[in-house]
């Protein structure tokens, strides 16, 4: 599992390229999933989620997928831009619809 | 604009001292979380409320006290018992157990730091 630690896993990309985002999640029994961007010194915002009885779900320039066998969620930006820049973090719930945050993966994009 | 705003944006505590956050939503969201977040960890649940007059602890609550007397408000406190109180707290809504949490919104923050 992830040590806890004062830095986060960084992505660094070019303006333009894919961006692939990982995440793997700890419940079986979560079957809604949501990612959020983070911007430094702001609240997160949400960017798109998805329902365990689905495996694929688009949104504007970004995807999400599901593999509920090995517990993975990952978030695709396409053409990622400099504003992209920022913290992206899954979330995972399941009955109590009160989320389980993960750590975060910074993503730098340059230009 | 509907929303859900955090106050203040900085706040700076004496050791010993207790320190009220604001959180207000005009959202006519049922539940209401504080978060904390420090840096390199995801958020961890302090307290949460799904509806007006109730609240439960969430993981780390010691140290820290709420109140849920209307529907939009959900104030935190941090006691003198929080030890290690200098984190960016995150306050959240949402429509209500058992709906999309699509509707699951932040507010921007409060920065506390200890001096």
């Amino acid at each position: 599992g992830e040590s806890v630690g004062l830095h986060l896993p960084t992505l660094s990309v070019q303006e333009g390229d894919n961006s692939i985002i990982n995440c793997a999640y700890s419940n079986s029994a979560s079957d809604y999933f949501i990612w959020y961007k983070q911007e430094s010194g702001k609240g997160p915002q949400f960017i798109i989620d998805i329902r365990s009885n689905m495996d694929k779900r688009q949104g504007q320039r970004v995807t999400v997928l599901l593999n509920k066998t090995v517990k993975h969620l990952s978030l695709q930006i396409a053409a990622t831009q400099p504003g992209d820049s920022a913290v992206y973090f899954c979330a995972e719930a399941g009955g109590s619809y009160i989320p389980t945050f993960g750590r975060g993966t910074s993503l730098i994009v340059h230009p | 604009d509907g929303g859900i705003t955090q106050s203040p944006k900085y706040l700076f505590r004496k050791e010993g001292q207790n320190v009220t956050l604001s959180c207000e939503q005009n959202l006519n969201h049922d539940a209401m979380y504080w978060y904390r977040q420090d840096p390199g960890q995801g958020l961890r649940l302090i307290y949460y409320s799904q509806i007006v007059n109730d609240f439960q602890k969430g993981d780390i609550a010691e140290g820290y006290s709420v109140s849920r007397e209307k529907k939009e408000s959900f104030p935190l406190t941090v006691t003198s018992a929080q030890k290690n109180p200098t984190a960016f707290y995150l306050c959240a809504s949402s429509p209500g157990q058992g709906r999309r949490l699509s509707g699951y919104t932040f507010g921007s923050g409060t920065r506390l730091t200890v001096v």
